[in-house]
């Protein structure tokens, strides 16, 4: 079956650094996505990465490795308004997209 | 008005009320998609609309049934609804259904409640 799985919850310091992982198993790979989704609010798109290597975007980047099956999400110089859950999510062979339960970021003071 | 905008945001109905969502696009997207999102659950793609014919109905139970008028508005029409089924559901909007970088739109959605 095809399968994301991403930290259900992570906690981190304002002003800090944080990196979200996201490792799937997929039937084939068209891209990977994140999206960031405040309580309440609607999900938001931050990155999408289709080849090997880091896409940086101001304070956060994102990292896929198509070998390991592997993403992540940094987050630098936190700030409390990053709170939010994080979700990550593959598009197949078949143009399904597939989400990870997503990951709620918490930071603290 | 631009972005995705699903009405209600809340609502709360009885397992026999016959209740609609209603989502609107205004970015001239061409695929509309319906999804069910569960605390701590991946979100479920429930249905999909490419240039208004359906194209995907992910094993919804029938209680659900979507409605796609035109290109710009999506329903979800509920009845007789079942308890498990109280969640947030989510519009989203698309350029194309399949391309690599098809990034989604999303409402706010409308939080359900089924007492």
């Amino acid at each position: 079956g095809q399968n994301i799985d991403q930290p259900t919850e992570m906690t981190a310091t304002e002003g800090a650094i944080v990196q979200i992982n996201c490792t799937y198993q997929t039937s084939g790979f068209n891209g990977l996505f994140w999206y960031q989704q405040h309580a309440g609010e609607a999900p938001t798109f931050l990155s999408y990465n289709v080849l090997d290597g880091l896409e940086e975007k101001g304070r956060f980047s994102s990292f896929l490795s198509r070998s390991k099956g592997y993403s992540y999400l940094l987050l630098k110089e936190l700030q409390m308004k990053d709170s939010a859950s994080y979700l990550c999510a593959v598009m197949d062979s078949n143009y399904q997209l597939i989400w990870g339960a997503g990951t709620k970021l918490i930071i603290k003071p | 008005e631009t972005g995705v905008t699903q009405t209600p945001r809340h609502l709360v109905m009885g397992m026999t009320n016959k209740k609609s969502l209603k989502c609107e696009q205004h970015l001239g997207h061409n695929a509309m998609y319906w999804y069910k999102q569960s605390a701590k659950k991946p979100l479920e793609l429930m249905f999909v609309y490419n240039f208004k014919e359906q194209t995907e109905n992910n094993s919804v139970p029938s209680r659900f049934s979507p409605e796609c008028p035109n290109s710009s508005h999506l329903f979800l029409h509920l009845h007789t609804l079942q308890p498990e089924d109280s969640a947030l559901y989510l519009c989203a909007s698309s350029q194309h259904r399949e391309s690599g970088a098809n990034v989604l739109t999303f409402g706010a959605g409308s939080r359900l409640t089924v007492l």
